[in-house]
């Protein structure tokens, strides 16, 4: 159980054209999610909080005009980089529970984005 | 979240046990320790988590000491497929609390 899919695995996009990442919680609903980001050698930084029917929440220094955030269903997030530059190439990473107490939080397999 | 402090590095020969230890001095009362790993260009999987109490499940076990400022993560008997970077992170135990992620342990399995 507890298993969160990511989609697409991999993605390589032209400088100025926009990105979509989706996450989706297969077996259970998650009112919660978070997007991380991880660039090489380095470890995981969370990006935003993304609430099911309400705004995201965004860390210090991540900007939400370019990284949009949709939890429009307890069963999906998506995010889509905007305008993506070659600086936003990184591998990002979801996450989701069940908002259960006690309960873990599981992860996508991430995607990795080359923007050329 | 209390901030976690874990070696950078660490070999284990294959078929022992891995015993990767982690600080976390400043843990609050109600925070769990909580272990994932991640290998290379995958998400990160959840290994264990735990309160006061050792716990064991099909993958590890977790000692955590008395006082619980400290906790060891034991894999009984490493594999090559255990080479990954373990994550060590105190969180509070709401269900939708984000986990914080440190540097972490790289663990190499040595054949």
């Amino acid at each position: 159980g507890a298993v969160v899919s990511q989609h697409p695995s991999r993605v390589i996009c032209k400088s100025g054209t926009s990105v979509k990442i989706e996450c989706r919680s297969l077996d259970f609903q998650a009112t919660t999610m978070f997007w991380y980001r991880q660039f090489p050698k380095q470890s995981l930084m969370l990006m935003a909080t993304s609430n099911e029917g309400s705004k995201a929440t965004y860390e210090q220094g991540v900007e939400k005009d370019k990284f949009l955030i949709n939890h429009a269903s307890l069963t999906l997030s998506t995010l889509t980089v905007t305008s993506a530059h070659p600086e936003d190439s990184s591998f990002y990473i979801c996450s989701a529970g069940n908002g259960r107490i006690n309960s873990p939080l599981h992860f996508g397999n991430g995607t990795r984005l080359t923007v050329t | 979240d209390a901030k976690t402090t874990q070696p950078t590095s660490m070999d284990c020969a294959e078929g022992r046990a891995a015993n990767l230890p982690c600080n976390h001095s400043t843990i609050s009362g109600n925070e769990y320790v909580y272990w994932y790993r991640q290998i290379h260009s995958q998400g990160p999987q959840y290994i264990i988590h735990g309160l006061k109490n050792n716990e064991t499940n099909e993958m590890a076990s977790l000692i955590i000491t008395e006082d619980r400022k400290s906790s060891t993560l034991i894999l009984p008997h490493a594999t090559l497929r255990d080479t990954a970077v373990y994550y060590c992170i105190v969180r509070v135990n709401f269900g939708n609390e984000k986990l914080t992620f440190g540097t972490g342990t790289r663990l190499t399995i040595i054949p």
